[in-house]
């Protein structure tokens, strides 16, 4: 079946820096990718929608110039968390929608931790 | 708009227990819906998902859910549970638009007591 990958799983970060989060798709090109986050214990939280060769939209609430998403092929999508802060430590999950499947597939995630 | 409510965020069952873990949903249209499981520090891995076809519907692992209109609900059962089965479960619905973006309830702890 299709496959999300996403990258780095783990990175540690010092405070004022930027990080950059992949995600691809493996098997299937992908019409639109979500990236959400994650805090301890709760639900995703939807961040943005990406689609290949447009602007992101984001939800209410998230800062598009602190998320930058760029989607520049039908096979990857990146999340660069810009100067970070370490209440940006969160997991950051991406995943993907492919043609003819109702269902999203999912990164494995990205444990952000700022320092 | 779409809405989806699991009742009770933690479960707690002994191995080899019925799982009965419980999800409402709101929409105004036909609804797809989905079980996905998370592992700790790990993505979503789909369960199981209900796309107006069948009413039961049968998933990975054992898990099933019955999808019920009358009800507005979408409980997701498996009749004996494994000490790995102990994970996050979500319920979610997806939004009836372009973007086909996912609305996630809020997600339940299942724990698994030998």
């Amino acid at each position: 079946g299709a496959v999300v990958s996403q990258h780095p799983s783990r990175v540690i970060c010092k405070s004022g820096t930027s990080v950059k989060i992949e995600c691809r798709s493996l098997d299937f090109q992908a019409t639109t990718m979500f990236w959400y986050r994650q805090f301890p214990k709760q639900s995703l939280m939807l961040m943005a929608t990406s689609n290949e060769g447009s602007k992101a939209t984001y939800e209410q609430g998230v800062e598009k110039d602190k998320f930058l998403i760029n989607h520049a092929s039908l096979t990857l999508s990146t999340l660069t968390v810009t100067s970070a802060h370490p209440e940006d430590s969160s997991f950051y999950i991406c995943s993907a929608r492919f043609p003819l499947h109702t269902e999203a597939f999912f990164g494995q995630g990205t444990r952000l931790t700022v320092v | 708009a779409q809405s989806v409510t699991q009742l009770g965020s933690h479960v707690s069952v002994s191995e080899g227990a019925l799982v009965l873990l419980r999800c409402n949903y709101s929409s105004s249209v036909p609804p797809y819906l989905f079980w996905y499981v998370q592992y700790p520090n790990q993505g979503l891995q789909l369960l199981l998902k209900y796309t107006s076809a069948a009413t039961l519907v049968k998933g990975i692992n054992g898990f099933e859910a019955e999808f019920k209109k009358s009800e507005t609900s979408f409980h997701l059962t498996k009749p004996s549970a494994h000490m790995s089965d102990a994970a996050e479960y979500f319920c979610a619905v997806k939004e009836a638009s372009n973007t086909g973006k996912l609305i996630f309830g809020q997600g339940t702890t299942l724990q698994v007591k030998p």
